[in-house]
C-alpha cells in the first residue's frame, strides 16, 4: 500500500505569513493527490485536487504543487479562518484504496 | 446546493452492528457519482471505509472488508453503512462523502459527520 507522510505535523504562524505543508508518498503517484481542510464541527472541505487544481469556491491564497512523490500545499497570506488541520489524500487503483496523510495542524501565532 | 446528512445511533455496544445512513439532500443518489464513508477516530487521522455506486457496486477498504457492507436506497435518495463486530477501536466520527464525478479520485462534498461511541 502507498503511505503518505506530512510535515510538519504542527505549525504556528502569524496572520499574513506564507505557510507551506509538505506531503510525501512512499511511491510515485503522478499528480493524483488532493488536499482537504478540516475544522471541528464543520464538514471537511476539498481545497486542491490533481495536485494543483483549485476547487471551485476555494480562496486563491491556497495553492498546490508537486508530482511523483513530493507535494506541497501553500497558503499565501494566512488568515484567522485558516486555523484547521490539513490532510493530503491519494487513491491507489489496485486494489482501489483511498489513503490520507496524518494531518498538519495550523494555528495562529 | 447538494448536502449530505449522516444519521444513526451515537452509542453502540461492543460486538454489535453499527448502521448509519447518509441522506442526499438537494441532489440525486443517481447522479453518476460514487459515494463513500470515511471515519476519524479520536485524535487520529482519516480512514476510508468504502464506496458505493448507484447501481449497488461497491469497493471496501481491505482492512475492514470482512465487517463492512453498504447499500443504496434510490427511493429514499440515501445510502447506508453497516459495520459488524464492533470494538472500542471503531469509536469515531463517521462521515459520508461524494466523489468527484468523472474524476472519482477525490471527495468534493462531505457531511458534518456523526460521532459513534462503542461502549457497554
Amino acid at each position: 500500500d502507498i503511505q503518505l507522510t506530512q510535515s510538519p505535523s504542527f505549525l504556528s504562524a502569524s496572520v499574513g505569513d506564507r505557510v507551506t505543508v509538505t506531503c510525501r508518498a512512499s511511491q510515485g503517484i503522478s499528480n493524483y493527490l488532493a488536499w482537504y481542510q478540516l475544522k471541528p464541527g464543520e464538514a471537511p472541505q476539498l481545497l486542491i485536487y490533481a495536485a494543483s487544481t483549485l476547487q471551485t469556491g476555494v480562496p486563491s491564497r491556497f495553492s498546490g504543487s508537486g508530482s511523483g512523490t513530493e507535494f506541497t500545499l501553500t497558503i499565501s497570506g494566512l488568515q484567522p479562518e485558516d486555523i484547521a488541520t490539513y490532510y493530503c489524500q491519494q487513491l491507489s487503483s489496485y486494489p482501489r484504496l483511498f489513503t490520507f496523510g496524518p494531518g498538519t495542524k495550523v494555528e495562529i501565532k | 446546493q447538494m448536502q449530505l446528512q449522516e444519521s444513526g445511533p451515537g452509542l453502540v455496544k461492543p460486538s454489535e452492528t453499527l448502521s448509519l445512513t447518509c441522506a442526499v439532500l438537494g441532489g440525486s443518489i443517481s447522479s453518476g457519482n460514487w459515494w463513500s464513508w470515511v471515519r476519524q477516530s479520536p485524535g487520529k487521522g482519516l480512514e476510508w471505509i468504502g464506496e458505493i455506486y448507484q447501481s449497488g457496486s461497491t469497493n471496501y477498504n481491505p482492512s475492514l472488508k470482512s465487517r463492512v457492507s453498504m447499500s443504496v436506497d434510490k427511493s429514499k435518495n440515501q445510502f447506508s453503512l453497516r459495520l459488524s463486530s464492533l470494538t472500542a477501536a471503531d469509536t469515531a466520527v463517521y462521515y459520508c462523502a461524494r466523489e468527484l464525478k468523472n474524476i472519482p479520485y477525490y471527495f468534493d462534498s462531505w457531511g458534518l459527520g456523526t460521532l459513534v461511541t462503542v461502549s457497554s
